[in-house]
């Protein structure tokens, strides 16, 4: 059975980068998205952004020039990191396993997310 | 980006009573190609992650009771809980995956016990 296990900081100095893990165990790391969402204390989602096993990327637009993605296929981890980060950026922090689906041209779809990590709360606080 | 609304925001239901929770999106997330809506439900405990219940609008993900049930296509849908237990106390998000990135997720319905 598939498991995410993640981990980081929890405690973040404004304006300081936000570094967080997640690991693959008990499953293929390749033929998916692995994605990265957060949540605010009380409030939604909000999707940060995706790789997949050879380093393809789609970031949210609002959080693209803070944030950056990369794998690390030998471990099965992926890792996300948020520079210059602010109270705004204090969240539950959720990596999820996004399976793809096959489309024609050798083309393929990304769909929802099946697994979801523990979480992680990192706080933005001098 | 597809903008994604649930109502109501809260809601309380009698044990075994019938639960329904709508989203509606901005936009269409029906693919004609595949007749596939590119939409899933989440139900977040408190205290836990999310969990995957519906996608594809109306497939039960694995393990999932089958209370829930999904339905409707384009832009409105909707999750039913048949029968309310305790134990589906939580908020339910609606998810488009149709127009990507970003993915999108609806706000939240909060279900309580009446």
């Amino acid at each position: 059975q598939v498991q995410l296990q993640q981990w980081g900081a929890g405690l973040v100095k404004p304006s300081e980068t936000l570094s967080l893990t997640c690991a693959v165990y008990g499953g293929s790391f390749s033929g998916y998205y692995w994605s990265w969402i957060r949540q605010p204390p009380g409030k939604g989602l909000e999707w940060i952004g995706e790789i997949n096993h050879i380093g393809r990327i789609n970031y949210n637009q609002p959080l693209k020039r803070r944030v950056s993605m990369s794998v690390d296929t030998s471990k099965n981890q992926f890792s996300l990191r948020l520079s210059s980060v602010t109270a705004a950026d204090t969240a539950a922090y959720y990596c999820a396993r996004v399976p793809i689906m096959p489309m024609s041209g050798g083309a393929v779809e990304r769909t929802y997310f099946d697994i979801w990590g523990p979480g992680t709360m990192v706080t933005v606080s001098s | 980006d597809i903008v994604m609304t649930q109502s109501p925001d809260s809601l309380a239901v009698s044990l075994g009573e019938r639960a329904t929770i709508n989203c509606k999106s901005s936009q269409s997330v029906l693919v004609r190609s595949n007749n596939k809506n590119y939409l899933a439900w989440y139900q977040q405990k408190a205290g836990q992650s999310p969990k995957l219940l519906i996608y594809w609008a109306s497939t039960r993900a694995s393990g999932v009771p089958d209370r829930f049930s999904g339905s409707g296509s384009g832009t409105d849908f909707t999750l039913t809980i048949s029968s309310l237990q305790a134990e589906d106390v939580a908020v339910y998000y609606c998810q488009q995956y149709y127009s990507t990135p970003p993915i999108t997720f609806g706000q939240g319905t909060r279900l309580e016990i009446k």
